[in-house]
């Protein structure tokens, strides 16, 4: 089954430097979004981006998509500890809105 | 936060006794899903609801049932529990429209089979 898959598994940073995770899938979409998730709770989220955009913006995300490359990334700008979470890529099956969620990517932002 | 509710939160069980968990939105979304959450596998759809009485399986299904008998609750079975079926469930719920919609999640069960 086509799936998100995130790179990297984890990536540790410090306060106000950017974060880029990478989403890559394999088959056509409709659209592809991104999720959070703190830990012990539910995901929560983020952004949503249709097959025919290339770049969205919302606050210090930013979210690119390559329908060519089958590749998205998730920019975090200005990180801070609060956005220590687990983040995951979510696309969907074209057949009926399932939504099929990659690994995930674990950031950790030090202060 | 999306109005839905999860429960219980945590339960401790044995393998081979029947289990049920429950969803229950406030949001009146036609939709709801059951997934499961394992390290290295991600969320893995099991089961969902496109409607009252309405569901199908998902990527792991088996050893699952679901039922759906009013718009807001959603309850998943594990009929005999196994060891395997060890995880963190989630649900989610989302209302369907012209324009892709995104899903909102309960905070999770966390089941223990021992």
């Amino acid at each position: 089954s086509q799936q998100g898959e995130e790179d990297p598994q984890a990536l540790s940073i410090q306060e106000g430097e950017n974060a880029t995770m990478n989403c890559s899938y394999k088959t056509s979409i409709n659209n592809l979004q991104w999720y959070r998730q703190n830990s012990g709770r539910g995901l929560v989220h983020l952004i949503l981006i249709r097959s025919n955009e290339r770049e969205k913006h919302s606050g210090r995300l930013r979210v690119t998509l390559d329908t060519s490359k089958k590749s998205s990334s998730l920019l975090i700008t200005a990180s801070r500890a609060a956005d220590t979470a687990s983040y995951f890529c979510a696309t969907d099956d074209k057949q009926g809105g399932k939504l099929i969620f990659g690994q995930g990517t674990e950031l950790s932002v030090k202060p | 936060d999306a109005g839905i509710t999860q429960s219980p939160r945590h339960k401790v069980t044995e393998t081979g006794t029947p289990v049920t968990l429950r969803c229950h939105q406030t949001e009146n979304h036609r939709y709801m899903y059951w997934y499961r959450q394992d390290p290295g596998h991600g969320l893995r759809l099991i089961h969902y609801s496109y409607g009252v009485k309405d569901t199908d399986k998902g990527e792991v299904s088996d050893g699952y049932s679901v039922s759906r008998s009013k718009t807001e609750d959603f309850l998943l079975t594990l009929e005999s529990a196994t060891s395997s079926q060890t995880s963190v469930y989630f649900c989610a719920i989302s209302e369907p429209g012209i324009q892709a919609q995104p899903q909102h999640f309960g905070d999770g069960t966390r089941l223990s089979i021992l």
